[in-house]
């Protein structure tokens, strides 16, 4: 069965520094992707960068970029010069196909991110 | 082009009394997902849709019913309500899997309490 691990329950960092969050992931599947997920105190869930097994190069949005390491099966996150606004909990998550070739995601435990000023 | 509604936001339920959780979705998505979060927790999936009228059970489905009727609504059901049901609740909406990409947009959640 897939799983998604994420070894970080809490993490701190100061802002304007460059923090990483860690995964890791287990699947026998060839094709797959790495989803990274942003959860404020607020409650709602906001995407924030998805990486493919195929992709060759990491993925980048804006401040967030994936570092892929598929022959060690992780896809950490790195966030560049931390915001306050960055202070909130972080999910990996990896899409699973399931029956009928339709997917869904699997959910790490997540984690939380304190950015002090 | 709202995305993906819940209602109600909060909701507080006595043992043994039901409730449908409502979730919409203006995006056309033909895959939509129940999700719930308990504390501390990732999400776990209980029960998804691949279009109408098609549902389908996910990892914690026990306790809950789904329908699809139409594209745009995927109502969640608690018949008889019990303490571990406690959760905040997340909805979320997709295309079809053409590829390998496929982003999951969530709705806002709803927080129960069953006391």
């Amino acid at each position: 069965a897939q799983k998604i691990t994420q070894t970080q329950p809490g993490m701190f960092v100061q802002e304007k520094e460059a923090v990483t969050l860690d995964c890791t992931y287990d699947t026998s599947d060839q094709s797959y992707g790495l989803f990274w997920y942003k959860q404020p105190s607020s409650g709602e869930m906001i995407f924030l960068i998805y990486q493919g097994s195929y992709d060759e190069q990491n993925a980048t949005e804006g401040r967030y970029s994936l570092n892929f390491q598929k022959a060690r099966k992780s896809a950490n996150l790195v966030i560049s010069a931390s915001q306050l606004g960055d202070s909130a909990m972080y999910f990996c998550a990896m899409r699973e196909v399931i029956s009928g070739g339709y997917n869904k995601l699997i959910f790490g435990a997540g984690t939380r991110l304190a950015v002090h000023p | 082009n709202a995305g993906v509604t819940q209602t109600p936001k909060f909701r507080i339920l006595k043992i043994g009394q039901s409730m449908t959780l409502q979730c919409a979705q203006d995006m056309n998505h033909n895959y939509m997902y129940w999700y719930r979060q308990d504390p501390g927790m990732g999400l776990k999936l209980i029960y998804y849709s691949v279009g109408a009228g098609i549902t389908d059970k996910g990892e914690v489905p026990n306790g809950y019913n789904v329908s699809r009727s139409t594209t745009e609504d995927f109502p969640l059901r608690l018949e008889l309500a019990a303490p571990s049901q406690t959760s905040v609740y997340f909805c979320a909406s997709s295309y079809s899997t053409g590829g390998t990409y496929n982003e999951q947009f969530f709705g806002p959640g709803t927080r129960l309490t069953v006391l």
